[in-house]
């Protein structure tokens, strides 16, 4: 099926670094989310983008989707313990043809006390 | 409510043996979305209906698997017979009217033997 190139594949930091991981398709896209998966768990929403060029923060978290709707980027800052999972973007033609979401491939965030 | 419930959380089934994976939606949402994850593809989309209705089944790996919505409380994933490479974790993605409400189920991890 479709995916997304989500880079890095991994990272390992120490707590209180910054993180920055993004995500860039072929196709372009009206949305971007972001999500986030605990190991046995279903991803939760972090960050739903709707318009190139948005800049939105939850937290300590900072997502943007980019100026050509083919990319977007997830921003993590003075990371913590609990960050740890893996992380996914999504993006999706809302209100098109399909509604359909295409997931990243995920990047897995160890974080190191 | 109750958010996303999927059903069984964990299957372990011997080769050639039918599974039926379930999902119950949240209710008033008209979205329902079938993924499968494994370590190798990442999240794959494989079904989606919208108001009961299959609209995209391009994701489904072949005739083996079949899914169904007899009514907007309830999905099934069938896998008739069953193969070891169908080994993965299998997700229900419910949605209403936004991205902002869609909600992972906690998946069921199917085994194959």
């Amino acid at each position: 099926g479709q995916q997304l190139n989500q880079s890095p594949q991994s990272m390992f930091i120490q707590e209180g670094e910054d993180v920055s991981m993004n995500c860039t398709s072929s196709s372009i896209f009206n949305t971007w989310l972001w999500y986030k998966q605990d190991p046995g768990e279903g991803p939760v929403l972090l960050i739903a983008l709707y318009k190139a060029g948005e800049l939105t923060s939850n937290g300590r978290l900072t997502a943007q989707f980019g100026i050509t709707r083919k990319d977007s980027f997830l921003n993590i800052s003075a990371s913590i313990p609990s960050d740890v999972g893996i992380y996914f973007c999504a993006g999706q033609n809302y209100g098109g043809a399909t509604n359909k979401l295409i997931f990243g491939t995920g990047t897995l965030l160890a974080v190191q006390p | 409510d109750a958010g996303v419930i999927q059903s069984p959380r964990h299957e372990v089934t011997e080769m050639g043996q039918e599974v039926t994976l379930r999902c119950k939606p949240i209710s008033g949402h008209d979205y329902l979305f079938w993924y499968r994850q494994t370590m190798m593809r990442g999240l794959e989309l494989l079904i989606y209906f919208n108001n009961n209705v299959p609209i995209d089944d391009s994701g489904m790996p072949e005739d083996r698997f079949s899914a169904k919505m007899p009514n907007a409380s309830f999905s099934t994933l069938k896998i008739q017979p069953s193969e070891p490479r169908d080994s993965a974790v299998y997700f229900c993605l419910s949605r209403g009217a936004s991205n902002t409400e869609a909600f992972f189920g906690q998946g069921t991890r199917l085994t194959v033997v």
